[in-house]
């Protein structure tokens, strides 16, 4: 079974701190995904990794910013958190192909900013 | 740009009966089209995804979806609902025609609550 854990449930984190959130794969993905999840609008794709050191934007990558040093570990970065940032941040990992394979998940990390 | 919409927040249906959690895309050529369900406090599950070919797609927990593609829909329907079944789903598209990186687009999911 394809697995990705993130490194924390529950998070919380002051204003103004620089937070890190760590995803791991264990099935050789290429790609690797951070969502943001938020109560009426759904999955929004922060960036995302095609390849280790590889990064494109997501549709809100304003306030974050992602390291892929290793195939199999992905980190979102928050440089100084702010109380909008306060969501859950879902993890995800495929192989690439022609698009129609499915992305696998994490358990999801809920982060407070106080 | 490819998109999805989910217009219902909430599906209620007794246990037993056959149940419906609508979707609608737009792109500008071919999809494909997924769906995930959310169990409480867990991340996001595969159910079943439309590729090409037969219209009704099987997928788990007997789940099924139709595609309709002068109806830009792909409904995830059940025969018969049961109440392990409560959790959150949502749909997903891909537009064929779009670049690398397997990037999805999320509707903003409907909460199906199933009651005895």
């Amino acid at each position: 079974d394809v697995k990705v854990t993130q490194s924390s449930r529950y998070l919380v984190k002051r204003t103004g701190e620089k937070v890190f959130l760590e995803c791991v794969q264990d099935m050789d993905h290429e790609n690797m995904f951070w969502y943001r999840q938020d109560p009426g609008l759904g999955l929004r794709l922060i960036y995302f990794s095609y390849d280790v050191k590889m990064k494109e934007k997501g549709d809100i990558p304003e306030g974050y910013s992602v390291s892929r040093e290793k195939k199999e570990r992905f980190s979102l970065i928050l440089e100084s958190a702010s109380t909008n940032q306060t969501s859950m941040y879902l993890c995800a990992s495929s192989t690439p192909g022609l698009g129609f394979l499915e992305q696998y998940f994490g358990p999801g990390t809920r982060l407070t900013v106080t | 740009a490819q998109s999805v919409a989910q217009p219902e927040d909430q599906v209620n249906v007794a246990e037993g009966n056959p149940l419906t959690v609508k979707c609608t895309y737009s792109v500008s050529g071919n999809p494909y089209l997924f769906w995930y369900v959310q169990y409480p406090n867990r991340g996001l599950q595969f159910l079943l995804k439309y590729i090409t070919g037969d219209n009704l797609v099987k997928g788990s927990y007997g789940f099924e979806a139709e595609f309709n593609k002068s109806q830009t829909s792909f409904h995830l329907k059940k025969p018969s609902a049961l109440v392990s079944d409560s959790a959150l789903y949502f749909c997903a598209v891909r537009d064929r025609s779009s670049g690398g990186g397997n990037k999805l687009t999320f509707g903003t999911g409907t909460q199906l609550k199933v009651e005895l």
